[in-house]
């Protein structure tokens, strides 16, 4: 059975630049979850996605934002790059019970910003 | 706000010799404790869910406890194979499915 995928797995971008990253979730799963882990700040939860919908989210700006598709893939966007936006990112799918704590986490995208 | 606090930061242990991580947790209502493992490039990986005081659960050589303040994730001749970054992380009643993580304990393993 297959992980979660997350690409690009690196990727470099100057300030005021946008950035799209993508997550396919393990098949059957229908929740993704998205996180920023930096060094100083551990993980910190951005949003999740249950049915195309966003059933939560974190405390981010609003340039910080996500989707997910009829096919359960989510993808997360981030606007006018700041430098303290480099990081990594995790995509989390589980099966969607609102209260599982079971995440299954990708690789990660990791995310520079100069 | 819910605060997770794990200790030590870093941890090195000889291949065998026993030992225990700390999470220390402040929330309103806890529904899950949960541990994971990380690897260096990779992604969290699930170990255990505990949902009330005095519950345990095992798993080879790891054994986590949860009381009302704090879990333990003990470790009983640890092998180099061990050796990573372990999370603790609460979610609250409230807050549906989001969980709020510690920032790890890295632990070292030496043969």
């Amino acid at each position: 059975k297959a992980g979660v995928t997350q690409t690009p797995r690196y990727l470099i971008k100057t300030r005021g630049q946008q950035v799209t990253l993508s997550c396919s979730p393990i098949s059957g799963h229908r929740s993704v979850s998205w996180y920023q882990q930096t060094p100083g700040q551990g993980l910190q939860f951005l949003f999740e996605y249950f049915s195309e919908t966003q059933r939560n989210k974190g405390n981010f700006p609003g340039r910080f934002s996500g989707r997910q598709f009829s096919n359960s893939r989510s993808e997360m966007n981030v606007s006018t790059l700041e430098l303290g936006d480099s990081a990594l990112y995790l995509c989390a799918s589980s099966w969607g019970g609102a209260n599982t704590g079971e995440l299954f986490f990708g690789e990660g995208s990791r995310l520079t910003v100069l | 706000e819910d605060q997770v606090t794990q200790s030590p930061e870093a941890l090195r242990l000889q291949e065998g010799e026993s030992s225990s991580l700390n999470c220390s947790y402040t929330v309103s209502g806890l529904r899950g404790l949960f541990w994971y493992r990380q690897d260096p490039g990779k992604g969290p990986e699930f170990l255990f869910t505990l949902y009330s005081a005095g519950e345990e659960k095992e798993k080879e050589r790891l054994k986590a406890t949860l009381t009302k303040k704090e879990s333990f994730l003990h470790i009983t001749a640890p092998k180099p194979e061990d050796s990573a970054t372990y999370l603790c992380a609460v979610q609250e009643e409230t807050s549906g499915s989001r969980l709020t993580f510690g920032e790890g304990t890295q632990l070292t393993v030496n043969p």
